[in-house]
């Protein structure tokens, strides 16, 4: 266990609807990446929050935004759901340092788009 | 575009002998390097970082890289079934020497037989 959640853990929605996903990082991380995995590939990363601010973004459109909240616990939130977004949503949380950067991934959230 | 290349098998070999697997990189400049597990359904687990040219040992994990050659290795000693998972390659992507997003390769399915 890396003591990162997330919730919840599945999630159906349709085509147009909006979803907020939550993640709580692990005790002493303050940072906060997020990715998709899609089935068979690899994780695909979204964007990253540092100090309550996006401090870098993957190709991913702007419908899928976030939020960090001053306790480091982070939200994503997707607009307009399409169903190519059914995925392993997966949320990271780190300890900025400048040596390491070793991301610990919580259990994940599978969102489903019919 | 930043890539990370795995073959993505499966591999099989058989309960106690070694496991290899290998994974290739485009960027240069990328300095952290990750071993994650994946099994079916679950989120991906660290294994094993390495940031400098050799070899790291931990327990029956030795992750290996070459960075003149661009190209990180795990070797799994004595396989055991529970080692049956999906093995990811990551290394540091755009945002920074230590501190970024993770660039995935699409895993190596690993089987270990009884």
């Amino acid at each position: 266990e890396t003591g990162v959640t997330q919730s919840p853990t599945h999630l159906i929605k349709t085509r147009g609807q909006q979803v907020t996903l939550r993640c709580s990082s692990q005790s002493g991380h303050n940072t906060v990446s997020w990715y998709q995995q899609a089935l068979g590939q690899g994780p695909q990363f979204i964007f990253q929050y540092y100090r309550e601010e996006e401090n870098g973004r993957g190709n991913f459109p702007p419908r899928f935004s976030g939020l960090q909240f001053p306790n480091y616990s982070s939200e994503l939130n997707v607009n307009a759901l399409e169903l190519d977004d059914s995925a392993l949503y997966l949320c990271a949380s780190s300890w900025r340092t400048s040596v390491t950067d070793t991301q610990y991934f919580g259990p994940g959230t599978r969102l489903t788009v019919l | 575009q930043k890539e990370v290349e795995q073959n993505s098998g499966p591999l099989s070999v058989p309960e106690g002998a070694i496991a290899s697997l290998n994974c290739t990189y485009s960027d240069r400049v990328s300095q952290s390097f990750f071993w994650y597990r994946q099994y079916s359904g679950k989120s991906p687990e660290l294994i094993m970082s390495i940031y400098s040219n050799g070899d790291k040992e931990d327990g029956r994990f030795t992750a290996q890289l070459n960075k003149a050659s661009q190209y990180v290795s795990l070797l799994i000693r004595d396989s055991q079934p529970s080692d049956s998972a999906t093995y990811l390659c990551a290394v540091n992507g755009k945002y920074g020497g230590s501190q970024g997003n993770l660039i995935f390769g699409k895993g190596t399915k690993l089987s270990v037989k009884p």
